[in-house]
């Protein structure tokens, strides 16, 4: 797998308010990428992950736009609330024909506050 | 909602000592995995293990590490000699299906304190 990694290390928002965590990414073959949670003390969560034929995949009050021009995919959390605040992680598995591995971004910490 | 269990949840140990952190994946799971975390740092894939035997591993998982299924429903990770900059969180992970696109289920976390 190459290189996974992330614009932002820390981005603070104001409750309510909507938050966009960004993930660039440099293997232009890769086809599939996830979007995962980590609070402090727990496991990465998923959240959501979006497929190479999509630009744009939706859950609850979450969204991941995937731009395979520039190779950048985000992920927007409306409405955030103090239970997002979180380190938030792209990930995509390193092989193409299987899933047995994990690659991280650095992570971006989310600070949300009242 | 079935999850991904590890014990301890904290773990300290003198250096050169033998650790064994454990995990019970969810029951009908077929790949597991081994992941590191060192403080303030991403996570670290370690090593994936399916029917039995490691499917791959990284560069970090050398001599000193092995991974055992010794009863069908554990899943651990042994460091024979654990030096200080294996203090880390170790995360296990399983997830079901043959193929990518497969989500995978991350436990708590053990804290490996090496001192």
């Amino acid at each position: 797998g190459e290189n996974v990694g992330l614009h932002l290390p820390t981005l603070s928002v104001q409750e309510g308010d909507n938050s966009i965590i960004n993930c660039a990414y440099s293997n232009s073959a890769s086809d599939y990428f996830i979007w995962y949670k980590q609070e402090s003390g727990k496991g990465p969560q998923f959240i959501i992950d979006i497929r190479s034929n999509m630009d744009k995949r939706q859950g609850q009050r979450v969204t991941v736009l995937l731009n395979k021009t520039v190779k950048h995919l985000s992920l927007q959390i409306a409405a955030t609330q103090p239970g997002d605040s979180a380190v938030y992680f792209c990930a995509e598995p390193s092989h193409p024909g299987g899933y047995n591995k994990l690659i991280f971004g650095a992570g971006t910490r989310l600070a949300v506050h009242p | 909602e079935p999850e991904v269990t590890q014990t301890p949840s904290h773990q300290v140990t003198q250096m050169g000592q033998e650790v064994i952190l454990r995990c019970v994946p969810i029951s009908n799971h077929l790949y597991f995995y081994w992941y590191r975390q060192i403080l303030g740092q991403k996570v670290e894939f370690l090593v994936s293990f399916y029917n039995n035997e490691i499917s791959e591993k990284s560069e970090i998982f050398d001599d000193q590490f092995s991974v055992e299924r010794p009863d069908g429903s554990n899943f651990t990770l042994k460091i024979r000699s654990t030096k200080l900059e294996d203090s880390a969180m170790y995360f296990c992970a399983s997830s079901g299906q043959t193929g990518r696109d497969t989500e995978a289920f991350f436990g708590q976390g053990t804290r490996l304190t090496v001192v």
